[in-house]
Order: C-alpha cells, then structure tokens, then sequence
C-alpha cells in the first residue's frame, strides 16, 4: 500500500527566508504523481504544486518548488521568500496513475511565519 | 469562475442519527471525491463518482454512501452515525477522474 509520510510536525521560518518541508512515500508503481497542498485556518485545501513522476524536471510555481528525488521516493518543497501568508498546514499527497482519485495524504506540516 | 463549494458549513448531530453533505463541483469539473479530514490528521479518501457512478472506493464502511446527478453536484451520506464520525468532510472535484483535483472549503460535522 502506498503511504506518505511528512516527519515535521511543525516548522518555522522568518519572514523573506527560505524553508524546505519534506515528504518521503512508499509505493511500488514507476507511474504517479505527487503534490502539495495547502491548508490555511480558513480549511480550504488549496493546490500548491504538481509533480508528474515521468518528468524529471523539477516543478516550479513562483515562490514555490519542489526537488523530485524518484529513487530516493522524496519530494520535498522549498518555499522562498516566505511571507505571512504562507502561514498554514502543508500537506504532501500521491497519487497512482491507475487510480481513480484516491489520493494519499501525509499527516501535514504546521508552517508558522515570523514577521 | 466559481470553486467547488459545500454545503452545510458545520452540522452538529447525536450518535445514531443520519447526516447528508452536498457538493457542487467547479465549472467545467465532472468528477467529485470525498475525503475525510479528522482532527490534527490529513485527509482520507472515502469514494469518487464519476458519470453517476461510484467508480473508487477507500477503506470506509458501507454506512457512508453517495449520490451523483446529471449536473455533477454530490452528496454524501452518512447511516447510523458514531462519534467517530466527527470530522472535516471535504469534497474534491476534477476535469476527469484522474485530473487535479480541487477541493472545497468542507464541512465541520460533529457526532455527540
């Protein structure tokens, strides 16, 4: 069975510094694809990010991105330039590409920013 | 553009009692997943419709059920509910079934 695992509970950066949050799976499939949510107090899971395992190019989006390691199964995300309202609970995800829609979840990262 | 929105916010029910949740997809969306969300935990995947099936299901039991109508909107329902049921409930939906899926804003049930 796949799973996602994020070992850090909880994380802080300073305002305009750069952070890494870390994810590692475990899956037995060469075809999947990983993510990166964002879950802010208002609840709302917001997308951040998208990683297709076939593409050995690390994702980007603004101040966002990934380091895709697929024999080491990691997908961590560094956020530069952090600002207040990175503020939230990351949560990294997978996705086989033979599934339908379950999606596997990690149990999140609590992300504090300090002014 | 509008997201994918939810309905209720919050339910407040007691042990026993049955509970329905709806979904409305975003435009252009035609698949909708539900998850699960309890308290400090990420969120776990419960089922997906797809063309009004139920094409995907997770590790829950068969007290939750759904529904998909020919607009692509969803509900959820819960039978005979526990007070382990009290949860975040979010809705997911995507472009097809194997798309992003974007998610909702949830709903807060708690089970007394």
């Amino acid at each position: 069975a796949q799973t996602v695992t994020q070992s850090q509970p909880e994380m802080s950066v300073q305002e305009a510094e750069t952070v890494t949050l870390s994810c590692t799976y475990d899956t037995s499939e060469s075809d999947y694809y990983l993510f990166w949510y964002k879950q802010p107090p208002s609840r709302q899971m917001i997308l951040v990010i998208r990683q297709e395992a076939y593409k050995q190019q690390n994702a980007t989006e603004n101040r966002f991105s990934v380091n895709f390691q697929k024999a080491a199964k990691s997908f961590s995300l560094k956020i530069s330039d952090s600002q207040l309202g990175d503020a939230a609970m990351y949560f990294c995800a997978y996705r086989s590409a033979s599934s339908r829609g379950d999606m596997r979840f990690g149990a999140g990262t609590r992300l504090t920013v300090k002014p | 553009d509008a997201g994918v929105t939810q309905s209720p916010t919050h339910l407040i029910k007691t042990r026993g009692q049955q509970v329905t949740l709806r979904c409305s997809p975003k435009s252009g969306h035609d698949t909708v997943s539900w998850y699960q969300q309890a308290l400090g935990q990420g969120p776990q995947f419960i089922f997906q419709y797809y063309e009004e099936e139920e094409r995907q299901r997770g590790n829950f039991p068969d007290r939750f059920s759904g529904h998909q109508f020919p607009n692509y909107s969803s509900e959820l329902n819960v039978n005979a509910l526990l007070l382990g049921d009290s949860a975040l409930y979010l809705c997911a939906s995507s472009r097809t079934e194997q798309e992003t899926q974007y998610f909702g804003p949830g709903t807060r049930l708690l089970v007394l």
